[in-house]
């Protein structure tokens, strides 16, 4: 079957414009993770949906960062004001039930690009 | 929270000999503990786990261990190949409280034919 998909798979913006990143998951997957990754770095938890509801959004750097999944399958990142330190690649994940007893199935990623 | 050292950072192996990467975690109330492969601009991918309640798991040439008392995991590669070259992440999830995973730094190996 269809794994994660992840649109655009490159994003290149101005400092200041506002981006949004999709993710699509696995079929049938209740849990949404956003990660993001920096170069050489592993990556890093932003947050996590279990159905529509964000369950845990501890990793949101600040008030820029904001997520939603309105019918519990597609996600969208929204950055608001983007700053160079924002470029990175972001990295969304599914699984069927979320908890430790669901494997975590990864998008291919956005690299996201603030000139 | 949650804290993933991982070492080395890189390493190289003859091919067909083992490769051994160790991974640290801090909270003693994480129970998963999943490994992943990330070959460039790819996708990390899933190739081994092992939850808390088992020592040690194996599937083919790739084993992983787990000491709870001591607080770490290792990841074991048997007669690598050159298709084992990539970045291995470890990491720690914990079931009650926060969902998430927690990264280490990843460990590039290189397997030199």
């Amino acid at each position: 079957g269809a794994g994660v998909s992840q649109t655009p798979s490159n994003k290149v913006t101005e400092k200041g414009k506002y981006v949004e990143l999709r993710c699509d998951p696995i079929s049938g997957h209740t849990a949404l993770y956003w990660y993001r990754q920096s170069l050489g770095q592993g990556p890093e938890f932003l947050i996590y949906f279990q159905g529509t509801g964000a369950a845990d959004d501890s990793g949101l750097p600040n008030d820029r960062f904001f997520a939603v999944r309105p019918e519990g399958s597609v996600s969208t990142l929204k950055i608001q004001r983007t700053e160079r330190g924002d470029s990175a690649v972001y990295l969304c994940a599914s699984s069927l039930n979320g908890g430790d007893r669901s494997t975590q199935y990864f998008g291919p990623g956005t690299r996201l690009t603030v000139l | 929270g949650e804290n993933v050292e991982q070492h080395p950072s890189t390493l190289s192996v003859q091919e067909g000999d083992s490769a051994v990467i160790k991974c640290t975690y801090s909270d003693s109330a994480s129970n998963y503990f999943p490994w992943y492969k990330q070959e460039l601009g790819k996708r990390p991918q899933l190739i081994i786990d092992i939850r808390s309640n088992v020592g040690e798991k194996k599937d083919q040439r790739i084993a992983v261990t787990l000491n709870k008392t001591a607080k770490h995991f290792s990841l074991h590669i048997t007669e690598t190949q050159p298709e084992d070259s990539a970045v291995y992440f470890c990491a720690a999830f914990k079931k009650l409280g926060n969902e998430k995973l927690t990264f280490g730094t990843g460990t590039r190996l290189t397997i030199i034919p």
